[in-house]
């Protein structure tokens, strides 16, 4: 089993649609946990730091499942320039630091 | 601000050829990280640094490949010799602290012909 596990996708969805995505974890000493998008060509940016309480920020909301080690990401009303890969990243701590991020999640939003 | 800085942006080489990619992380940053992207394998972290003290070299591929990080601003990661599967785009990243968010730099595109 991988460390870090993402439906590869794609999601094509229409604009204005809702759709979520998750993150499954195999590490029980995973920590701390993010959502980066990366646009075609370019550097992974941070969407969103992922919390105990679950957060929101605008349109996304991420949430944490520390019983059945996953992560997931909502995003509401989508817009065009959504469309991208959505990685998700998770951090041990402890005696032996390791950060691992998932493969990705293509979205495509479509007009 | 000024985020991760990387350079060269491209990289052309024939195999054979030492690179040899330099990255400058953000100010005040006590962890540096090295990873590597194909479409085959996505992002593998290669090595990590913190407090420019190499930490985890696991996921460096073979001999071939080394970090060095002589201060707090400045790391490289060197190939030498290079080969055509090594191709791919190599990110450096930096963050304030193991459980902080990660801000990468724009990468370098490495061809190895």
């Amino acid at each position: 089993r991988k460390e870090v596990e993402q439906d590869p996708g794609p999601f094509n969805v229409p604009e204005g649609a809702t759709v979520a995505f998750n993150c499954t974890y195999s590490n029980s000493a995973s920590q701390s946990f993010f959502w980066y998008r990366q646009d075609c060509r370019k550097e992974p940016k941070l969407l969103m730091s992922v919390y105990s309480s679950g957060n929101e920020d605008g349109r996304f909301t991420a949430q944490l499942n520390r019983a059945s080690q996953y992560i997931s990401l909502l995003i509401r009303d989508s817009k065009l320039s959504d469309s991208a890969t959505y990685l998700c990243v998770v951090r041990t701590a402890g005696g032996y630091q390791k950060v691992t991020f998932g493969t990705g999640t293509k979205l495509q939003v479509i007009p | 601000d000024a985020g991760v800085i990387q350079s060269p942006r491209h990289e052309v080489t024939e195999m054979g050829q030492e690179v040899t990619l330099r990255c400058k992380p953000i100010s005040g940053h006590d962890y540096l990280f090295w990873y590597r992207q194909t479409m085959m394998r996505g992002l593998e972290l290669l090595i990590y640094f913190n407090n420019n003290v190499p930490i985890d070299d696991s996921g460096m591929p073979e001999d071939r490949f080394s970090a060095k990080m002589p201060n707090a601003s400045f790391s490289t990661l060197k190939i030498q010799p290079s080969e055509p599967r090594d191709s791919a785009v190599y990110f450096c990243a930096s963050s304030y602290g193991w459980n902080q968010p990660q801000h990468f730099g724009d990468g370098t595109r490495l061809s190895i012909l």
